[in-house]
């Protein structure tokens, strides 16, 4: 079975400190992303990266970096939390588009639930 | 740019009514997929479908069925004989190959049993 695990489901932090959100995934897909979502918005693109140490900003990168030092892991930083990054963050990963009928399919996470008080 | 319009913020129907999810995606390509996916009370999404906008042929698995009409950029889902199984947030998203994706704002449908 396809798999994208995200290391925390809850997460309670202070403003101003620097949050790692991990990912992994072990379907050896080349894209993996990170979607935050709100009520009422929907999921938003936040950073997504076609390849190891490759990553290009999303609809909202502002306040986020990320890193992908390993094919199978991407993970999404806060460098100083604030209150308004209180939010689901879902993490997804798809095969290239040239590798198959569910290319570019996303398969996600269950998701991370920040709260930056 | 991409948008994603779901007519529909929240539906509630009684079980085993048909119900019916609109979508609608604007672009400039001319090449895009569009997709359906479900988020049960658990959280994770879910893919459903995954339409090429090349292919405007309708889709059913078994109570789902899929309607895409590139004129009017539409890309409806329907349930039929709905069941309180159903009940989630259902998102249409769109977007190019790369798997970069557009998300509406998502449906919340409540069946009542």
């Amino acid at each position: 079975d396809v798999k994208v695990t995200q290391s925390s489901r809850y997460l309670v932090k202070r403003t101003g400190e620097k949050v790692f959100l991990e990912c992994v995934q072990d379907m050896d897909h080349e894209n993996m992303f990170w979607y935050r979502q709100d009520p009422g918005l929907g999921l938003r693109l936040i950073y997504f990266s076609y390849d190891v140490k490759m990553k290009e900003k999303g609809d909202i990168p502002e306040g986020y970096s990320v890193s992908r030092e390993k094919k199978e892991r991407f993970s999404l930083i806060l460098e100083s939390a604030s209150t308004n990054q209180t939010s689901m963050y879902l993490c997804a990963s798809s095969l290239w588009i040239v590798r198959g009928r569910e290319a570019n399919v996303l398969t996600f996470g269950a998701g991370s639930r920040l709260t930056v008080l | 740019a991409q948008k994603v319009t779901q007519a529909q913020t929240e539906i509630s129907v009684v079980e085993k009514e048909d119900v019916t999810l609109d979508c609608v995606y604007e672009t400039r390509d001319t090449t895009y997929y569009l997709f359906w996916y479900k988020q049960p009370p658990s959280g994770e999404l879910v893919f459903l479908i995954r339409r090429n906008s090349f292919d405007e042929q309708n889709e059913i698995s078994g109570r789902y069925s899929w309607n895409f009409q590139k004129s009017t950029s539409s890309f409806n889902f329907t349930i039929t004989a709905s069941q309180v199984v159903d009940s989630a947030v259902y998102f249409c998203a769109g977007g190019t190959s790369y798997g970069k994706l557009t998300f509406g704002q998502g449906t919340i449908l409540t069946v009542h049993p």
